[in-house]
């Protein structure tokens, strides 16, 4: 079982939001986790959006516009990256990431391919 | 504005060896750490290895444990990663990363193949 599992796809319109998920495997505590996400669009490297650990530990990248958003799912044992009002420019890979400081490396999740319809 | 340019990609046979090179500006190199990562064609992204600031403290991926060195020149502002006995399976586009990979450079291809 992965580290971190993404859903490998997912479509949604013009203007709508769409919520990736980011689940951490059983006996990791997302709580405990700040959660990195990235965005990768075809022959370009990936680029940092945001950091999130709790509402009081966030970061947003440079430049990164404040419709993409993260938060948790305490319940769901995941880290969700909300992009709200979606764009044709936001059709991309999705990576969230983690330190995993019991084996001292970093982890990337299985990746979300996003289609804006 | 912060730059980071790889080199030292290329074609290589299986058992061969290979370094690469980032060359980073536009910020002060010696106060983060930073990592290499790679993308196989058509896969995920995969954490390669980590170097401190200072380069005291280094971490691998099992997967190139023993066989990949990554090292840092804080005078020349560069990174590098000596990759020896390469597999097919090493394949990939290698990416240099700043911190926890606010910016990355745009790769080079690495292609182990006879």
């Amino acid at each position: 079982q992965a580290v971190l599992t993404q859903p490998s796809s997912l479509s949604a319109s013009p203007g709508a939001s769409a919520s990736l998920t980011c689940t951490l495997r059983s006996g990791i505590n997302v709580g405990t986790y700040r959660i990195y996400w990235y965005q990768q669009k075809p022959g370009s490297p990936p680029q940092y959006l945001l950091t999130y650990k709790s509402d009081s530990d966030k970061k947003q990248g440079s430049g990164v516009p404040s419709r993409f958003s993260g938060s948790k799912d305490a319940s769901a044992n995941a880290g969700i990256l909300l992009i709200s009002g979606l764009q044709s420019e936001d059709e991309a890979d999705y990576y969230c990431m983690i330190w995993l400081s019991s084996a001292s490396s970093y982890v990337f999740g299985t990746g979300t391919k996003v289609t804006v319809l | 504005q912060v730059q980071l340019v790889e080199s030292g990609g290329g074609l290589v046979k299986p058992g061969g060896s290979l370094r690469l090179s980032c060359a980073a500006s536009g910020f002060t190199f010696s106060d983060y750490y930073m990592s290499w990562i790679r993308q196989a064609p058509g896969k995920g992204l995969e954490w390669v290895s980590y170097i401190s600031s200072s380069g005291t403290t280094i971490y691998y991926a099992d997967s190139v444990k023993g066989r990949f060195t990554i090292s840092r020149d804080n005078a020349k502002n560069s990174l590098y990663l000596q990759m020896n006995s390469l597999r097919a399976e090493d394949t990939a586009i290698y990416y240099c990363a700043r911190n926890y990979f606010d910016y990355w450079g745009q790769g080079t291809l690495v292609t182990v193949s006879s």
